[in-house]
């Protein structure tokens, strides 16, 4: 079993949906979370950095952090074209692999007109 | 945010060659890079952390012998891929943290190595 599990999808969505990525995760020692979005064959920028359970919002995006059930999620509103991209999640356990990323696999997005 | 940069973006060589690749973090001082592989349609695998002044720490079946890291200062890492083979090809990606962004890492845009 992979330690971060993430739908490859590939998700294809009407501009303007809500959509919703998500991802598990198995080690307990996870402590960070973080969702990328990767354009094609660019590096990942960093969208959303959440520590504790509970939501954070910034602008369109919304990130979900359950870890009683160790399940993130990352909801855009308004979808727009220029989301289409591969969404990565990530987390860190902190401490001694403290900035060690674990990836999920990446969901592909599409939003079409 | 802050900018990490690559360089190259892209680059083609003959099987057999070193082909070095580097990452620069423009805009802060990077105590700790990371340099990560993808494959076509998969994520990305850290392959090594390397901390400004001391060697890199290779993940598990990273051969450090053929993936050299080079971290000489605090804005500059190097990845040299050491005769390389066919099977080197693939999108290199490098990540910086430190300063005042803690725990975040910041990726560059990636180098494109393809070996003939």
């Amino acid at each position: 079993q992979k330690e971060v599990e993430q739908d490859p999808g590939p998700l294809s969505v009407p501009e303007g949906a809500i959509v919703s990525l998500n991802c598990t995760y198995s080690n307990s020692a996870f402590q960070y979370f973080m969702w990328y979005r990767q354009y094609s064959r660019k590096g990942p920028e960093l969208l959303m950095y959440t520590y504790s359970s509970g939501n954070k919002e910034d602008g369109r995006f919304t990130a979900q952090v359950d870890k009683s059930s160790k399940y993130i999620s990352l909801f855009i509103r308004d979808s727009q074209p220029s989301d289409s991209a591969t969404y990565l999640c990530a987390t860190n356990a902190g401490g001694t692999s403290y900035g060690k990323l674990t990836f999920g696999q990446g969901t592909i997005l599409t939003v079409h007109p | 945010g802050a900018v990490v940069s690559q360089h190259p973006s892209r680059v083609i060589c003959k099987s057999g060659t070193s082909v070095k690749i580097e990452c620069r973090s423009l805009d802060f001082q990077a105590t700790t890079m990371f340099w990560y592989r993808q494959f076509p349609k998969q994520s990305l695998m850290l392959m090594a952390t390397s901390n400004e002044g001391s060697k890199a720490t290779y993940e598990q079946g990273v051969e450090k012998d053929k993936f050299l890291i080079n971290h000489a200062s605090l804005t500059l890492s190097t990845l040299t891929v050491t005769s390389a083979h066919p099977e080197d090809s693939s999108f290199y990606i490098c990540s910086a943290r430190g300063g005042s962004h803690g725990n975040e890492q910041f990726f560059g845009p990636g180098t494109r190595l393809t070996v003939l």
